[in-house]
């Protein structure tokens, strides 16, 4: 199984700031399957990032992601405030076909 | 656009069994994969297993033997088993449409809390 370490574990940052967020696989992950998610209390994950640098649909241009073999980034360019959350990586392997996740990063106000 | 809604017991006593159903609207439920995960209170996600329309599935192999995903295209609802419930069966569990050409989820449900109580 593939495992995936976020970094930081918490980011606190302000408004108007880069946001760097890391992603760590323990083997090489296919640059094809590694997604970024949003979650904020109380709500669903929300997709950000596909494809590891392919933003979703309504995905504001400040969110962009990088990276391919071990190392994936999340960078949002400048903080809004709407932005302070969880976020997630997620890669997929098969055989045996299976999704992991991050830990998370919790990104909040400074 | 499309919506999820998982639905389903808030609480299961250890040792039964764990069912909730997932209602997929404002599309069709085939063509497309759809999938369950989970998230325990404070923690992160755990993908629980998938299912594409024609009834194959995957799972995680640490849930697979405790684990039976089904779909219904006739009133477009996929439905989640989970057996011998312990308490640390307990999370939020969501419904999500897994895009499978790129291996992401793109429409998740709003979640459900199910409780495994001991």
């Amino acid at each position: 199984e593939i495992v995936l370490t976020q970094s930081p574990g918490t980011l606190s940052l302000s408004p108007g700031e880069r946001a760097t967020l890391s992603c760590r696989a323990s083997q090489s992950v296919s640059s094809r399957y590694l997604a970024w998610y949003q979650q904020k209390p109380g709500q669903a994950p929300r997709l950000l990032i596909y494809g590891a640098s392919s933003r979703a649909t309504g995905i504001p241009d400040r969110f962009s992601g990088s990276g391919s073999g071990t190392d994936f980034t999340l960078t949002i360019s400048r903080l809004e405030p709407e932005d302070f959350a969880v976020y997630y990586c997620q890669q997929y392997a098969g055989s045996p076909s299976m999704y992991t996740f991050g830990q998370g990063t919790k990104l909040e106000i400074k | 656009q499309v919506q999820l809604q998982e639905s389903g017991p808030g609480l299961v006593k250890a040792s039964e069994t764990l069912s909730l159903t997932c209602t997929v609207s404002g599309g069709s439920i085939s063509s497309y994969y759809w999938t369950w995960i989970r998230q325990p209170p404070g923690k992160g996600l755990e993908w629980i297993g998938d299912i594409i329309h024609s009834g194959s599935t995957n799972y995680n192999p640490s849930l697979k033997s405790r684990v039976t995903i089904s779909v219904d295209t006739s009133k477009n609802q996929f439905s989640l088993k989970l057996s011998s419930v312990t308490a640390a069966d307990t999370a939020v569990y969501y419904c999500a449409r897994l895009r499978w050409e790129l291996r992401f989820f793109d429409y998740w449900g709003q979640g459900t809390l199910v409780t495994g109580s001991s």
